[in-house]
């Protein structure tokens, strides 16, 4: 069965530090998402891409966040310069349609020391 | 702003044992309504999916959910657990116009053998 797929399982990074967070969406799927859990938090969403733009994204996408999909299959989220309360599991996921079930990936554990 | 309140934040039950997970969201428009499962170390799995027609819907493993438009709520239930069913338990919601997924926070049930 297809699966998302993100890479590195777990990042450790220092403050002001650059970070790519990689994942790999279900082949004939048009729609990623970001989302990121802190830890005893809820899963929130980040943002939506389609057609190679971003479709729609929350009030924490500031301007430290953006995505790429910079060939046919990666999906890529880069966090300019990483704080301390950018800690935080990032799950990426996939849809076919917009409005259908997202599958998701295993998780990248980012930590900022 | 849309919300999604789980209620049960850690649920032990013993094997065979029946189950219900409350699920709330606060949205008085159309929503279309999600389970997630995350066994230890795996990705989040769709359980079931709600949009239109029957409120009951039935999704993998034995599991079923009721949605009640007039309470505005989306439990999660199974008759019998089992020892394979220790996971944690994400409701989810998506409204009109927009695809991301509202989480709730989560329901960590331990089923005891």
């Amino acid at each position: 069965e297809p699966e998302v797929t993100q890479t590195p399982s777990h990042q450790v990074t220092q403050m002001g530090q650059e970070v790519i967070l990689r994942c790999v969406p279900i082949s004939n799927h048009l729609y990623f998402y970001w989302y990121r859990q802190i830890l005893g938090q809820k899963v929130e969403f980040l943002v939506s891409f389609y057609n190679n733009e971003i479709s729609e994204k929350s009030e924490i996408f500031d301007d430290q966040f953006s995505v790429e999909r910079p060939d046919g299959s990666n999906f890529t989220l880069k966090i300019r310069s990483t704080k301390l309360e950018d800690s935080a599991m990032y799950f990426c996921a996939s849809s076919q349609p917009s409005y259908n079930e997202q599958f998701f990936g295993p998780g990248t554990r980012l930590t900022v020391l | 702003a849309q919300s999604v309140s789980q209620h049960n934040h850690h649920v032990i039950l013993s094997e065979a044992a029946s189950l219900e997970l409350g699920c709330n969201y606060s949205y008085g428009g159309t929503v279309n309504l999600f389970w997630y499962v995350q066994y230890p170390g795996q990705h989040l799995q769709l359980l079931l999916k709600y949009f239109s027609g029957d409120p009951l819907v039935k999704g993998i493993k034995g599991f079923e959910a009721e949605f009640i438009k007039s309470k505005f709520s989306f439990n999660l239930r199974k008759p019998s657990v089992q020892w394979s069913d220790t996971a944690e338990y994400f409701c989810a919601v998506t409204t009109s116009g927009t695809y991301k997924y509202i989480f709730g926070t989560g329901t960590r049930l331990k089923v005891l053998a």
